[in-house]
């Protein structure tokens, strides 16, 4: 099956500063790759995906790349803000049966200090 | 905006006691899932349907968990009997793939505690 290795698990910056959080995953097949944002006490929210056909996807101050060869693919946050205190979760989907079949990572505790 | 709907919100159980829990996925929406979030980690898929039928269900311990969705619209998640292990959050999801995008949407989810 799909393994998902996410780092780093805590990252703490300065506000205005840049984040990386960094995943690999092991399945070739996987081609669909979701990033969700989860805060204290609420549900996951999907904050940017990007499929296999694109090497990167940019939105207002986050954006996602994909390295296919390398099996890995990051997310990026520019201008942190305190409000981007969460944790944050990236995933690996494999087709099946005309859906997806996710594999999350661990997650990334994001504290962005003002 | 539509929301995925769980209940219950939380639910305390001694061990070798039976629970159930409930989803209501986004109207419209053929795949559902049911996660179980340990806390630190991230969602671990027990079991996905497309409409009602099982899509994957290998990480689900059939020997005490089962779940079902028989007229592919809500969902039922049962533990009997529940294990202190299975203290967790137990997440559903919905998304609607016809349309092209794969999006999940959660549910509050249901926290249990096995004491």
């Amino acid at each position: 099956g799909e393994n998902v290795e996410q780092h780093p698990s805590t990252l703490s910056v300065q506000e205005g500063d840049s984040a990386v959080i960094k995943c690999t995953y092991s399945d070739s097949a996987s081609n669909y790759f979701p990033w969700y944002k989860q805060e204290l006490g609420k549900r996951p929210q999907l904050i940017i995906d990007i499929r296999s056909n694109v090497g990167e996807k940019k939105d207002q101050r986050i954006a996602v790349t994909l390295n296919k060869t390398a099996k890995h693919f990051s997310l990026h946050i520019t201008e942190t803000q305190p409000e981007d205190s969460a944790v944050y979760f990236c995933a690996a989907s494999a087709p099946s049966g005309g859906s997806y079949i996710p594999t999350f990572g661990r997650g990334t505790s994001l504290i962005v200090h003002p | 905006e539509a929301e995925v709907a769980q209940s219950p919100r939380y639910k305390i159980t001694e061990k070798s006691q039976a629970v159930a829990f409930w989803c209501d996925p986004i109207s419209g929406h053929a795949t559902l899932y049911w996660y179980r979030q340990i806390l630190g980690q991230g969602p671990e898929l027990l079991v996905q349907f497309q409409d009602e039928s099982v899509v994957d269900d290998s990480q689900l311990p059939k020997d005490r968990f089962s779940a079902e969705r028989l007229k592919g619209v809500d969902s039922t998640l049962k533990i009997q009997p529940a294990e202190l292990g299975d203290s967790a959050m137990y997440l559903c999801a919905s998304s609607f793939p016809r349309t092209g995008t794969y999006e999940q949407y959660f549910g509050p989810g249901t926290r249990l505690t096995v004491t």
